[in-house]
């Protein structure tokens, strides 16, 4: 049974940076790409970011770009969303989920067939 | 960027009762669509992909179509536990990925 479970969630000061991970189990996580989905309150789904199994290949919303950054250790089934430079309009439940389709190592399809249940992030001072 | 809009953002619909939710994109996408479903407190579940291929394990009453930039969602008859968020997203042209901004369904 393919799972994920997000981690790290938590209140952070406006300019502050965290680090989520995102857990994963039931599959062979390297040849599946990974992706990071937030949820304002009471908002839309937004894309954030997403990478390749082998993790070569990484895209990110504009709205991150520079200030996140994705990575994942296949040896540890553990996908990571480092966070810098937080701010308000970064509060949001985070989601990672998982292509629903393996296309390989190297590509990323996004559509996004299993989903944590998300960890939640305060920005506020 | 390419810009995905639902309607209606809300609809009134009671159980049995056929919906229809409409996704459109403001640039061809071809076939490269999803549905999800998003329930109170819950991640997005995957109902469709590639327009009209339902994923693993949803029932037969939903049923996607469409191509290019108008997309249709079906639920042939409704179920107390479809009152849901529907959000439809893009995959063809990124980054970024795109979502719509949702269709609730509430009950009459």
């Amino acid at each position: 049974e393919v799972q994920l479970l997000e981690f790290g969630g938590t209140l952070v000061q406006p300019g502050g940076s965290l680090r989520l991970s995102c857990a994963a189990s039931g599959f062979t996580f390297g040849t599946y790409a990974m992706t990071w989905v937030r949820q304002a309150p009471g908002k839309g789904l937004e894309w954030v970011s997403s990478i390749s199994g082998s993790g070569d290949s990484t895209q990110y919303a504009d709205s991150v770009k520079g200030r996140f950054t994705v990575s994942r250790d296949n040896s540890k089934n553990t996908m990571y969303l480092e966070m810098k430079s937080l701010a308000v309009e970064d509060a949001a439940i985070y989601y990672c989920a998982r292509d629903y389709e393996t296309s390989g190592i190297g590509g990323i399809i996004v559509v996004l067939g299993y989903w944590g249940p998300g960890t939640l992030i305060t920005v506020s001072s | 960027e390419i810009v995905m809009t639902q309607s209606p953002a809300t609809l009134s619909v009671s159980p049995g009762e056929r919906v229809t939710l409409s996704c459109r994109a403001s640039q061809n996408i071809g076939t490269y669509l999803a549905w999800y479903q998003q329930k109170p407190g819950q991640a997005p579940r995957l109902l469709i992909y590639g327009a009209s291929t339902r994923a693993t394990g949803i029932p037969a009453r939903f049923s996607g179509s469409g191509s290019g930039t108008e997309f249709t969602l079906t639920i042939s008859s409704l179920q107390s536990e479809d009152f849901a968020v529907y959000y439809c997203q893009q995959f063809n042209n990124w980054p970024p990925i795109t979502f719509g901004q949702g269709t609730r369904l509430e009950n009459k």
